[in-house]
């Protein structure tokens, strides 16, 4: 299967844990986006990287909330000192180029469902 | 960043019948997918669509891109179409991240 790989599916915190959700991109794929979808609502936009750069940010949470995308091995969303609010399913994405440069559809992972305790 | 409606916000139907869903949005995009997100919440693509019109199977999607709507159809409709449908175009004109409408949720009943 070459499709968007997302681990854990289900992942279970208690308030003030890290969390860490891992995605792999689909090969040859170089653009990963991370979303986050809360219950019954539509998904929102968090952060758009590139090997090795955050390309943009802005629907990031300023704290506790970061994400990385290495040379090697997948890209990590990481969570710190988790709280209630922070349940949601969060989707990550991948695309072989931006819209800018080629104008190519986000392909989607199944998610993680990050339930905290 | 861009404004992305869809409607009906809900829709119940029987077994075999068609349907029209809609996502309006209030700028100018140079592209626009659709996805089917099963009961699962496993999220599917369906089409890329930045303009005309394309075919798969039962569904197909048109989007118009200067009048700034585009319309899903679902065909003949079995219960594995249940689900939430969700469009989604670039925020801004050119942008990689993409805002979501509201989505529509279908349940086809047997």
């Amino acid at each position: 299967n070459a499709g968007v790989m997302q681990n854990p599916r289900h992942l279970v915190r208690r308030r003030g844990q890290e969390a860490r959700l891992r995605c792999s991109p689909m090969k040859g794929h170089s653009h990963v986006y991370w979303y986050r979808q809360l219950p019954e609502e539509g998904l929102k936009f968090m952060v758009y990287l590139q090997k090795e750069n955050i390309i943009d940010e802005s629907g990031m949470p300023k704290e506790r909330f970061s994400a990385e995308f290495p040379k090697e091995g997948p890209s990590i969303l990481r969570i710190q000192q988790v709280v209630r609010g922070d349940s949601a399913a969060y989707f990550c994405a991948s695309s072989p180029t931006g819209f800018r440069t080629g104008g190519q559809p986000q392909h989607f992972g199944d998610g993680t469902r990050l339930s905290i305790l | 960043g861009i404004q992305v409606e869809q409607s009906p916000p809900d829709l119940i139907l029987q077994e075999g019948a068609n349907s029209t869903l809609r996502c309006n949005f209030s700028d100018s995009v140079n592209n626009l997918q659709w996805f089917h997100q099963n009961p699962w919440g496993q999220l599917i693509n369906l089409f890329y669509i930045p303009s005309g019109t394309k075919q798969n199977g039962r569904l197909s999607a048109t989007t118009v891109a200067t009048e700034r709507y585009s319309l899903l159809y679902i065909s003949s409709s079995q219960t594995t179409d249940s689900g939430v449908y969700f469009c989604a175009v670039p925020t801004n004109f050119g942008n990689e991240k993409l805002t979501f409408g509201t989505g529509t949720r279908l349940t086809i009943i047997p």
